[in-house]
């Protein structure tokens, strides 16, 4: 069925860098944009990156630009963010999510989503 | 960017009342790219609305969608047990995507 699977949390030093791997399947992963969202303990959904489907067009969201780095590889049906200069304020549930429609930009609705991961931020 | 505002922040009700979400944003989210979606504890978001009022695959027909420009509603004609969560609302209509800060549904 179509799921994704997102692996690589876990406690890091302020400062420190943490690789997140999101795996797909089900579905034709490289017809769609993907994207990465968070949520700190408690809160709501914040936004932190997408990338299309070809891994050409890429965005972040304020609070992680320079930061965070987001990749794709099509081949094996996996999306990446890479976290470095981490902050206590990244500590959250971190999911990756595909767009509903394929081959549209990465302004849509999310119709699958991982079941997230921890990142700790913590000395 | 689009703020979008949820009201009210809880909800307490009954199993099978009518209730009605409001999510309200701070300027017109265009062609109406705005979704709703379910969190249950623990879980990761679920899809219900799309485009405003669009159900999503496998969503209960209880579960609608309304609104243009900036009002937005999301309604569940009569709440069953499996339907108190909270709920967001999100627009794709500019970038950056933004959600609501959610509105919790409980059981009275």
């Amino acid at each position: 069925q179509v799921q994704l699977v997102e692996s690589g949390g876990g406690l890091v030093n302020p400062g420190g860098s943490l690789r997140l791997s999101c795996a797909a399947s089900g579905f034709t992963f490289s017809e769609y944009y993907m994207s990465w969202f968070r949520q700190a303990p408690g809160k709501g959904l914040e936004w932190v990156s997408s990338i299309s489907s070809a891994g050409i067009s890429i965005y972040y969201a304020d609070s992680v630009k320079g930061r965070f780095t987001i990749s794709r590889d099509n081949a094996k049906n996996s999306l990446y963010l890479q976290m470095n200069s981490l902050r206590a304020e990244d500590t959250a549930v971190y999911y990756c999510a595909r767009v509903m429609h394929r081959f549209l930009h990465g302004l849509d609705a999310f119709d699958i989503w991982g079941q997230g991961t921890m990142v700790t931020v913590s000395s | 960017e689009i703020v979008l505002t949820q009201s009210p922040g809880t909800l307490s009700l009954s199993p099978g009342a009518r209730v009605t979400l409001s999510c309200r944003a701070s300027q017109s989210v265009s062609s109406n790219y705005l979704a709703w979606y379910q969190q249950k504890l623990g879980q990761a978001p679920r899809l219900l609305i799309y485009g405003a009022f669009s159900r999503a695959t496998g969503i209960p027909d209880r579960f609608s969608g309304s609104g243009s420009g900036t009002d937005f509603t999301l309604t569940i004609s009569r709440l069953e047990p499996e339907d108190f969560a909270v709920y967001y609302c999100q627009q794709y209509g500019r970038s950056p995507i933004t959600f609501g800060q959610g509105t919790r549904l409980e059981i009275k």
